[in-house]
């Protein structure tokens, strides 16, 4: 069965780039009926829907973010990627990738996350 | 964006109680609604996609209804590892948005 596993520094420092990769194990992430997603909470907060990658490389992404995010996918890894740029400590929180089947339309499966905290 | 609210933000409920939560969109989504839990340390986990569609391995005292703007998840015989937080999402436009969350604790 399909897992996540998300990878990050733990800490970055104010105005650097936030990078964070999510591996797929179990399937491949080049499907087309899934789309891969970033979705991030802070602690003790709500879930704010960051952006996501489908097909062959179709991305959207949240508008509040667009400016500073980057999502990639690297099929021959089986990895999604996100670069958030100059970070804040507002940018402190749980990254968590997600997968969404086009069947459900709706987040079916999540990795465990990887808490970043944007800090100098 | 699409605005979700929920109600009640928290509710304190016992074992066997029936738990309903309510979730309006700020606009219409037809049906394009689904429902999570989330234990304090964990991922959110998928119970309802579609407002009514219960997910495989979850179980039948969870229901989901609605459509258009408002919805309601309903947990019958509430049961000890029901003690969580519930969230609603929106899946018809983005950026999808969450609702603040609901949570269930014990009386």
């Amino acid at each position: 069965h399909v897992q996540l596993q998300e990878s990050g520094p733990g800490l970055v420092r104010p105005s650097q780039t936030l990078a964070v990769t999510c591996t797929v194990s179990g399937g491949s992430i080049n499907t087309a009926s899934y789309y891969w997603n970033w979705i991030r909470q802070p602690a003790g907060k709500g879930l704010e829907w960051m952006g996501r990658m489908y097909g062959s490389g179709t991305i959207n992404y949240s508008p509040s973010l667009k400016s500073r995010l980057s999502i990639e996918v690297d099929t021959s890894k089986n990895q999604l990627s996100l670069r958030l740029r100059s970070v804040t400590a507002a940018d402190t929180a749980m990254y968590y990738c997600a997968r969404v089947d086009s069947n459900l339309d709706a987040f079916d499966i999540w990795g465990q996350g990887t808490m970043v905290t944007v800090s100098s | 964006d699409i605005q979700m609210t929920q109600s009640p933000s928290s509710v304190s409920a016992s074992v066997g109680d029936k738990v309903t939560i309510t979730c309006r969109a700020s606009q219409d989504i037809s049906s394009w609604l689904a429902w999570y839990q989330q234990k304090p340390g964990e991922a959110p986990k998928l119970l309802i996609s579609v407002a009514s569609n219960l997910q495989i391995g979850v179980p039948s005292r969870f229901s989901g209804s609605g459509s258009e703007t408002d919805f309601t998840l309903t947990i019958n015989s509430l049961q000890p590892e029901d003690f969580a937080r519930y969230y609603c999402q929106q899946g018809i436009s983005f950026p999808f948005t969450f609702g603040p969350g609901t949570n269930v604790d014990m009386k």
